[in-house]
């Protein structure tokens, strides 16, 4: 089955303590993404990446890293998560270019930094 | 910067109506559009994608235009049942210097009541 996975869904943590978010996609896509939702501003997207070892930001990318080291995979990382982090985090995968590349989203990580 | 605008925020209609829902945006070089609908606490399901030479795009009881010129795409939505209850998002993929970003609007949470 096509499917995008996130792990973990569901994450509570301290403020400071590393974390990653994995991600990881079957259909072969090269263009990776992901996004956090909160109420009121809607998806964002954080970081993106059009193929292997090429990433870039979105439009909130301060506190996280990613790295896309093999097409199937798209870590999020938080080296020192803070309250304000807490949110729905999203991944997602697509064909790029102009082809037809619709987004694939993952079932969705749920994090809380206290 | 790209800015995705959806209007109305918020709709209420007795089922069986048709009804339609708006979705703005400012920068016209887009690639595609994408709807999708969000069920409370869970992912997006996609509904809709439109390539930015297309006019429009149809699945079941859901018809999606695309005005490329004038930054506007239209979700149309006939016969409304209670299952259709849930937030549209509309998603724009632009061309930002060889990237492809993503914006997202807010969305529009829609109400059918029985």
């Amino acid at each position: 089955e096509a499917q995008v996975t996130q792990n973990p869904r569901y994450l509570i943590t301290v403020t400071g303590k590393k974390l990653t978010v994995t991600c990881s996609q079957n259909m072969n896509h090269e263009y990776m993404s992901w996004y956090r939702q909160d109420p009121g501003l809607g998806l964002r997207q954080i970081y993106y990446s059009m193929n292997v070892e090429v990433t870039d930001k979105g439009d909130v990318p301060e506190g996280y890293k990613v790295s896309r080291k093999e097409k199937r995979n798209f870590p999020l990382i938080l080296e020192s998560p803070s309250p304000n982090q807490t949110s729905l985090y999203f991944c997602a995968s697509s064909l790029p270019g102009t082809a037809y590349n619709e987004q694939f989203f993952g079932p969705g990580t749920r994090l809380t930094v206290l | 910067k790209q800015e995705v605008t959806q209007i109305p925020a918020a709709l209420s209609v007795p089922e069986g109506e048709n009804l339609v829902l708006n979705c703005s945006f400012t920068d016209s070089a887009i690639y595609n559009l994408q709807w999708f609908r969000q069920d409370p606490g869970k992912g997006l399901t996609s509904l809709l994608l439109i390539q930015s030479s297309q006019r429009e795009q149809t699945s079941g009881r859901l018809n999606a235009s695309l005005d490329k010129s004038s930054g506007r795409s239209t979700l149309y939505i006939a016969a409304s049942q209670p299952g259709d209850s849930a937030t549209y998002l509309c998603a724009v993929r632009t061309n930002s210097g060889g990237y492809q970003k993503v914006t997202f609007g807010i969305g529009t949470k829609l109400q059918v009541i029985p």
